[in-house]
């Protein structure tokens, strides 16, 4: 079993329309949770953290459900310009603080006009 | 700030060639690290450095070497290159944000080896 567990997708969704994400992650040590965005070709940029209580930023918003392992991110209003791979990010956790993060596959969304 | 550089930006290389890959940070992080980055396999870490002199084996070391210079700078060697280490790499520091430290990622380097 993969530590961090993404649908690889595409979704594929009209503009307009709100889309779902979810992960879910293996190590119950994990603290620290996040969401990167990466276009073709390009580097992970971070999106979001993702707190315990649920957060949001704009049209984007991040649910943590621990006692699942359960990550989520919601986009509302979809752009064109949305339109990149999602990366699940946990920290790995545990003994030691080396910062190491656990990548997700990803999951590609192509938001269409 | 630049944030995090890395150079080249593509290379090609011929099967037993070495070349060094360059990652520099002007965040004054302590940790910075390479991954691999393959079609479906996702970011796979290679080395890190937790801090300046020290340096750990990631998930996948074999056929690499890194060098952390100062605090600035983290270097990762190739030093027989091989069809398999055809990749795109990418340096990272380590940063606050949020709830915790996150890393923050080069441009990438594009790697061909024929």
């Amino acid at each position: 079993r993969k530590e961090v567990e993404q649908d690889p997708g595409p979704f594929n969704v009209p503009e307009g329309a709100t889309v779902a994400f979810n992960c879910t992650y293996s190590n119950s040590a994990s603290q620290s949770f996040f969401w990167y965005r990466q276009d073709c070709r390009k580097e992970p940029k971070l999106l979001m953290s993702v707190y315990s209580s649920g957060n949001e930023d704009g049209r984007f918003t991040a649910q943590l459900n621990r006692a699942s392992q359960y990550i989520s991110l919601l986009i509302r209003d979809s752009k064109l310009s949305d339109s990149a791979t999602y990366l699940c990010v946990v920290n790995k956790g545990g003994s030691g603080n080396t910062g190491k993060l656990i990548f997700g596959q990803g999951t590609t969304l192509q938001v269409k006009p | 700030n630049a944030g995090v550089t890395q150079t080249p930006k593509f290379q090609v290389l011929k099967t037993g060639q070495s070349m060094t890959l360059q990652c520099a940070q002007d965040m004054n992080h302590n940790s910075m690290y390479w991954y691999r980055q393959d079609p479906g396999m996702g970011l796979r870490l290679i080395y890190y450095s937790a801090s300046e002199g020290t340096t750990d084996k990631g998930e996948v070391p074999n056929g690499y070497n890194v060098s952390r210079l100062n605090k600035r700078e983290f270097s990762l060697r190739l030093e027989s290159a091989a069809p398999s280490q055809t990749s795109v790499y990418f340096c990272a520091s380590r940063g606050l944000a949020g709830v915790g430290e996150t890393q923050y990622f080069g441009p990438g380097t594009r790697l061909l080896v024929l």
